[in-house]
C-alpha cells in the first residue's frame, strides 16, 4: 500500500537553529499538507499546497516557516529559527483530492532545546 | 474556535461489545468528516469518512452515522477487539478547503 515518508524520525536541534523536515509523498497525489501536534493537544492545520505554491496556511504558519517541492518528489517544512513551543510532532500528508484520500505520514517528533 | 469537538477524552469498553465515539461540529459548511486512528509515535490511519449528503458508511467492523441537524457524527466499531486500543479523531473537510479540522481525540481502551 503506498505510504508518506517522512525523515528524520526524531530531530533534536538547538534553539535559533533552522531545522528541515523532509517527506516524500504518495507519488500520484497532487494536494500536500503539514500538521503538527504539540504533546497533549489535537492535531492542528499549518499548510497546504498544491500545483507549487501554498494554497492555504494557519495562523501558526508565520514567516518562520516555508515549504517547497524541489524536485517533484520531496515536500519540505522549514523553520527558520526555531522556538522551544516548535516541539511537536509534524505529520505531512498527501491527498488525491477526494474526501477520503488523505494520507499521514509516520511524523518527525521535533524537540527544540 | 473549536469547530470539531470530541467532549470524551477516553473510552473503555469491553472486548466484543460496541465501542461509540461521539463528534460535534459547529460549521455546517463541512463536506466530508472523516474518522482517524492514532498510536502513539505513528501518524493519524484513514479508518472511513462520510460525505455531508450520506447518514451512514459502513466498512466492516466500522460504522460511521451522521445527523446533520444535531451536527453530531459518531463512529460505532462492533465487536470491539483489543487491537481497537487507539486514539481516535474525528475530522472534517470545508467545500472550500483542503484542510482537515481535528476534534480533540477519544483514547479508546478495549480490555480483553
Amino acid at each position: 500500500e503506498p505510504e508518506v515518508t517522512q525523515t528524520p524520525s526524531h530531530q533534536v536541534t538547538q534553539m535559533g537553529q533552522e531545522v528541515i523536515l523532509r517527506c516524500v509523498p504518495i507519488s500520484n497525489h497532487l494536494y500536500f499538507y503539514w500538521y503538527r501536534q504539540i504533546l497533549g493537544q489535537k492535531v492542528e492545520f499549518l499548510v497546504s499546497f498544491y500545483n507549487n505554491e501554498i494554497s492555504e496556511k494557519s495562523e501558526i504558519f508565520d514567516d518562520q516557516f516555508s515549504v517547497e517541492r524541489p524536485d517533484g518528489s520531496n515536500f519540505t517544512l522549514k523553520i527558520r529559527s526555531t522556538k522551544l513551543e516548535d516541539s511537536a510532532m509534524y505529520f505531512c500528508a498527501s491527498s488525491s483530492g477526494t474526501g477520503d484520500g488523505y494520507t499521514f505520514g509516520s511524523g518527525t517528533r521535533l524537540t527544540v532545546v | 474556535d473549536q469547530q470539531v469537538k470530541q467532549n470524551s477524552p477516553s473510552l473503555s469498553v469491553q472486548e466484543g461489545r460496541i465501542s461509540i465515539l461521539n463528534c460535534d461540529y459547529t460549521n455546517s459548511m463541512f463536506d466530508y468528516f472523516l474518522w482517524y486512528k492514532k498510536y502513539p509515535a505513528e501518524g493519524p490511519t484513514f479508518l472511513i469518512s462520510i460525505s455531508s449528503i450520506k447518514d451512514k458508511n459502513e466498512d466492516g467492523r466500522f460504522t460511521v452515522f451522521l445527523n446533520k441537524s444535531a451536527k453530531h457524527l459518531s463512529l460505532h466499531i462492533v465487536p470491539s477487539q483489543p487491537g481497537d486500543s487507539a486514539v481516535y479523531f474525528c475530522a472534517a473537510i470545508g467545500s472550500n478547503t483542503g484542510k482537515l479540522i481535528f476534534g480533540q481525540g477519544t483514547t479508546l481502551q478495549v480490555k480483553p
